[in-house]
């Protein structure tokens, strides 16, 4: 049972253009929600965070979107640069009782030139 | 990689022998935690700690054992090796902070089993 879905594997876009990765979610106690970037033989690093107070949250180039009432978030990355690309997860957990992330499958970001 | 240090990185075992994977962290977090990562499955927990002699199971913790004598010292024990048990494991820690699970990562331990 997939609580934190990732449906597009992958996703190819062009320098300058905007990025949008999405995330949906079944289990309705999660409450708290980040995305990872993964580079090829590195461990995955911490990008930006949501909690479900929040329907967005900025940082730079990137802005994650939560929608609690369709379990859906996104990451959006403008503009987007080559050094994007990696393999991005979402994970979501809830506050309350554990702190244990349950992570998405992961989208591969390709940003060409 | 924020003081944790993963041994060995990468490691070619055969089928039915025991294997020991190693986290080291010297960021004095109480939270340790053991991740595969496959294709088609994205990361997936196995086993994680909340102390010293403190661990638990994780949804995949299934041919694994955990043991944590030292708060910085977190290891993941394969007790016979099995090929679907071939793999990337991370390791990861956490202070938890209240209302930030964010959790930062080893760099990685590629596990073959042939």
């Amino acid at each position: 049972d997939q609580q934190v879905k990732q449906n597009s594997p992958s996703l190819s876009v062009q320098e300058g253009r905007i990025s949008i990765l999405n995330c949906d979610y079944t289990n309705s106690m999660f409450d708290y929600f980040l995305w990872y970037k993964k580079y090829p033989a590195e461990g995955p690093t911490f990008l930006i965070s949501i909690s479900s107070i929040k329907d967005k949250n900025e940082d730079g180039r990137f802005t994650v979107f939560l929608n609690k009432s369709a379990k859906h978030l996104s990451l959006h990355i403008v503009p987007s640069q080559p050094g994007d690309s990696a393999v991005y997860f979402c994970a979501a957990s809830a506050l309350w009782g554990t702190d244990k992330l349950i992570f998405g499958t992961g989208t591969r970001l390709q940003v060409f030139p | 990689d924020a003081g944790i240090t993963q041994s060995p990185r990468h490691k070619v075992t055969e089928t039915g022998t025991p294997v020991t994977l190693r986290c080291h962290q010297t960021e004095n977090h109480r939270y340790m935690y053991w991740y595969r990562q496959d294709p088609g499955h994205g990361l997936r927990l196995i086993h994680y700690s909340y102390g010293v002699k403190d661990t638990d199971k994780g949804e995949v913790s299934d041919g694994y054992s955990v043991s944590r004598s030292k708060t910085e010292d977190f290891l993941l024990t394969l007790e016979s090796a099995t090929s679907s048990q071939t793999s990337v494991y991370f390791c990861a820690i956490s202070g938890r902070d209240p209302g930030a699970n964010v959790l930062t990562f080893g760099a990685g331990s590629r596990l073959t089993v042939l």
